[in-house]
This record gives structure tokens, sequence and C-alpha cells, in this order.
């Protein structure tokens, strides 16, 4: 079955630094990846995907991916955390066939960053 | 700007006293998902549309209900709601050229 996992509740940085919110998965064949951000009472915010080449993803708001085959892992990353990048932080897989596509969510990874 | 969009935001609804949210997106995308957010939980998928063919996930409770009446706008029904059933419910849509998923703003319901 596929899914997705975010080992970490919350993840606190300071401003300025680098910050990595971690994502592994577990699909059959080609992974469709996705990062999401969640402000408080807001919807589901999308940062970037990955679905095929290069395995570095640039995305919004300066975040980016690296997805890594051989780990099975899509890490979040960000060279420099803002105050403002506080939020939560869902990774996501799709499944499915086309037409019947669903999307399997991580627990959420919450980051603070502080100042 | 293309977007989707859910009313209201906020809905206080009575134990048992039956609700609608609705939903409309501008993106002419023909997939649209319906899903129950706890507490800063995942997203919890409760139903969603490929058109007008209905999917229904095999854990949503029978006191959910959905319609779909055109591309552009979809429905989720409560038809008794009961205490347990308080969260935000977030719309998205999907289709087309695009692999990504669009969410709407949410609702947060509050059921006294």
């Amino acid at each position: 079955a596929q899914s997705v996992a975010q080992p970490e509740d919350q993840v606190n940085v300071a401003e300025g630094n680098p910050l990595t919110v971690k994502c592994t998965y577990s699909v059959s064949g080609n992974p469709y990846l996705f990062w999401y951000v969640q402000y408080p009472n807001r919807g589901l915010q999308f940062l970037l995907k990955y679905i095929t080449g290069d395995n570095l993803v640039k995305g919004s708001y300066g975040f980016e991916a690296e997805f890594n085959k051989s780990q099975t892992s899509f890490h979040l990353k960000k060279p420099s955390a803002l105050v403002s990048d506080s939020a939560l932080y869902f990774c996501a897989v799709r499944r499915g066939n086309s037409g019947t596509y669903k999307y399997i969510f991580g627990t959420g990874t919450r980051l603070k960053v502080l100042a | 700007d293309a977007m989707v969009i859910q009313n209201p935001r906020y809905q206080v609804t009575q134990f048992g006293k039956p609700v609608t949210l609705s939903c409309s997106q501008t993106l002419n995308h023909n997939v649209m998902y319906w899903y129950q957010q706890k507490s800063s939980q995942a997203p919890k998928l409760l139903f969603h549309y490929y058109d007008k063919d209905f999917n229904n996930e095999a854990d949503t409770p029978d006191n959910f209900q959905s319609r779909r009446p055109n591309t552009s706008f979809c429905f989720l029904d409560i038809r008794s709601p009961g205490l347990g059933d308080a969260a935000m419910y977030l719309c998205a849509t999907a289709g087309g050229s695009t692999d990504t998923q669009y969410f709407g703003p949410g609702t947060r319901l509050t059921v006294l």
C-alpha cells in the first residue's frame, strides 16, 4: 500500500538557520510525491512536487525537496528559515489509477522558527 | 484568479441539525474531494467525485453525503451532526494536465 511517514511531530529551528522536514515513503511503482503547508484555520497550500526528473525539486517560498530513491525519502528543505515559515507541513503521495487518484497524507510536522 | 472557494468559512450548528457545506471551483477540474481534518491531524478523505462518478471511502459514516450538481460545485451534507463531527472540512480539486491537488480555505464546523 502507498504511504508516507513523517517521523517528527515538531521541528524547531532558529531564524536564519537551514531547516529540514523529513518524509519517507512506501510506494509500488514510481512515486508521485507532494509537500503542502497549512497555516492556522486555512486550507493546505501546495509547495512542490516530485513526479520525475531531477531529484532536487524547487518550489514556492524558497522551499526545495530532495527525492532519494535509495533511501525512499523526500525531505523538505530551506536554506534560511523565516519566522513566517512556522506552520504545519504535510507530505503526501498520490495513488490510484487515472480518474480515481487519491492523495495519502503523512501525519504532519509542526515547524517552529524561533526569532 | 482561479481558485477553490468554500462557504461558509465558519459554521455553527446544533447537535442533530442538518448542515450543508459548499465548495466551488474555477479551475475546471474534473475531480473534487472532501476531507475532514481534526486538531491538526492529517486530512482524512471522506469521498471524491471523478466528474459525476461518486467514490465513497469505506469508513465514511452514512451521516455524510455529497452532491455535485455540475463541474463547478460540490456540497457536503451532514444529516445529523454529532459532537464528534466538529472539525475543519476541506474541499480540494485535481484534474486536467496537473497532478496537483488544490485546496480551498476550509470550513470550520462547530457542533453545539
